[in-house]
């Protein structure tokens, strides 16, 4: 079964700097989805960002962007000139045409001032 | 425009209790889903729907029932609550079941199973 693998539980950061959370996925699937979710305090689901597994190019969303390797089943996420406003719960998922969406277990990040 | 929508926010139950936790949405959505959310595992697909009449399972099933009777509404159903169940469920919708069709999510609602 494929399975989404955030290793980190916790990353902290200062305001304005930069951070990468790290994820992990295991497939045998060659055309696929992956996804960052953020999760505040709110609880609400927040997409992000999303990557095809077909496209080379990065996806970038303002201050967010990801490195994708595919070889290596890794999708980062980074987020540039942090702000309190991004501390939350930050999920990978990954998603394919046979699969469902499939969640990481989370990272929690603290930003601070 | 509202989106997805759940109610209740929060609910308490008594062991063996049954409730319906409620989900709507408005942007014509053909492929709707349940998910809970337990601390450490992320979210679990419990139930989803590709169209009006048309369920199925996802990862975690038991103890859950579904129905589609229109577009627009999912409600999940609990027949005998269990404290095993007690948790923070999501619904979520997208326009279809392809992969990269945004899943659009609810604000949740806590469950409490004592």
């Amino acid at each position: 079964a494929q399975t989404v693998t955030q290793s980190q539980p916790e990353m902290s950061v200062q305001e304005a700097e930069t951070v990468t959370l790290s994820c992990t996925y295991d497939t045998s699937e060659s055309d696929y989805y992956l996804f960052w979710y953020k999760q505040p305090p709110s609880r609400q689901m927040i997409l992000v960002i999303r990557q095809e597994a077909y496209k080379q190019q990065n996806a970038t969303e303002n201050r967010f962007s990801v490195n994708f390797q595919k070889a290596a089943k890794s999708f980062s996420l980074k987020i540039s000139d942090s702000q309190l406003g991004d501390a939350a719960m930050y999920f990978c998922a990954y998603r394919s045409y046979t699969d469902k969406l499939i969640f990481g277990t989370g990272t929690r990040l603290q930003v601070f001032p | 425009n509202a989106g997805v929508t759940q109610t209740p926010k929060f609910q308490v139950l008594k062991t063996g209790q049954s409730m319906t936790l409620q989900c709507a949405q408005d942007m014509n959505h053909e492929y709707m889903s349940w998910y809970r959310q337990d601390p450490g595992m992320g979210l679990r697909l419990i139930h989803y729907s590709v169209g009006a009449g048309i369920t199925d399972q996802g990862e975690v099933p038991n103890g859950y029932n579904v129905s589609r009777s229109t577009t627009e509404d999912f409600p999940l159903r609990l027949l005998s609550a269990a404290p095993s169940q007690t948790s923070v469920y999501f619904c979520a919708s997208s326009s279809s079941s392809g992969p990269a069709d945004t899943q659009y999510f609810g604000p949740g609602t806590r469950l409490t199973v004592l």
